[in-house]
C-alpha cells in the first residue's frame, strides 16, 4: 500500500524554524516527484514546493521562496521541508503528496499524507 | 501564475440528484503536443486529506465511483456527480498541473438539501 506519513509539525514562534519530514512506503520513492501543499485553517489548498525524482528540478511558491527549502533522501525514502523565518501566515496543515506520473513534475498529486500542523504564534 | 476559479462557492443538492461544479483557468491548460488537459479534481472531506478523483480532466482514478465524471477542455471544466450520495458531502477542488507553479481552485462545498 502506498503510504505517506508527515511529521515534525508543532508550535513555533515567529521568525523561528521547523523541519518537516515525510516518510514514504509502498512504492519506489526514487522514481517519483514529490510535493508539499498546505492548508490554512478553514481555507483552501496552496501549493508550496515540488522536487523531481533526482532532485534536479525544484520549484517554490513565491510566498515561501527564500525561506523554505525542499529536499529528499532517496536512500531513506524521505522528503523534507526546512522552514525558516516563519510567519503567522505560514500556519497551516502541511501535506506531502506524490506526483505519480514517473515522467517529469507536471503531474497531479496522489496520494496525499494525513498532514502535520504547523502553528506560528508568539 | 495560472489562476483557477470555481463556481458556485457552495451548493446543496437532494440525494440522488445531479451536482455540477465548474472550474475555469486563466489560460489554457491544454498541451497541444499531446492534446491533454492538465487538470485534476480532488475531494476533501472534513478532517481528511484531499483525495484524487479525476486527472487529465476526464480520466477517473481507479476506485472512484462512476457517478463522478469530468469534462471540458482548454479553460473551462466541469465535475459532475450524477446522483448525489450522502458520502459525497465534501469540498471539491480543481487543480492545474500545466505549469510547475501548480494552482488550485478555491473549492466548492457540496451539501445535501
Amino acid at each position: 500500500e502506498v503510504q505517506l506519513v508527515e511529521s515534525g509539525g508543532g508550535l513555533v514562534k515567529p521568525g523561528g524554524s521547523l523541519r518537516l519530514s515525510c516518510a514514504a512506503s509502498g512504492f519506489t520513492f526514487s522514481s517519483y516527484s514529490m510535493n508539499w501543499v498546505r492548508q490554512a485553517p478553514g481555507k483552501g489548498l496552496e501549493w508550496v514546493s515540488s522536487i523531481s525524482s533526482s532532485s534536479s528540478y525544484i520549484y517554490y511558491a513565491d510566498s515561501v521562496k527564500g525561506r523554505f527549502t525542499i529536499s529528499r533522501d532517496n536512500a531513506k525514502n524521505s522528503l523534507y521541508l526546512q522552514m525558516n523565518s516563519l510567519r503567522a501566515e505560514d500556519t497551516a496543515v502541511y501535506y506531502c503528496a506524490r506526483g505519480p506520473c514517473q515522467t517529469g513534475t507536471l503531474c497531479w498529486f496522489d496520494p496525499w499524507g494525513q498532514g502535520t500542523l504547523v502553528t506560528v504564534s508568539s | 501564475d495560472i489562476v483557477m476559479t470555481q463556481s458556485p462557492d457552495s451548493l446543496a443538492v437532494s440525494l440522488g440528484e445531479r451536482a455540477t461544479i465548474n472550474c475555469k483557468s486563466s489560460q489554457s491548460v491544454l498541451y497541444s503536443s499531446n492534446n491533454k488537459n492538465y487538470l485534476a479534481w480532488y475531494q476533501q472531506k472534513p478532517g481528511q486529506p484531499p483525495k484524487l478523483l479525476i486527472y487529465w480532466a476526464s480520466t477517473r482514478e481507479s476506485g472512484v465511483p462512476d457517478r463522478f465524471s469530468g469534462s471540458g477542455s482548454g479553460t473551462d471544466f466541469t465535475l459532475t456527480i450524477s446522483s448525489l450520495q450522502a458520502e459525497d458531502v465534501a469540498v471539491y477542488y480543481c487543480q492545474q498541473y500545466y505549469s510547475t507553479r501548480f494552482t488550485f481552485g478555491p473549492g466548492t462545498k457540496v451539501d445535501i438539501k
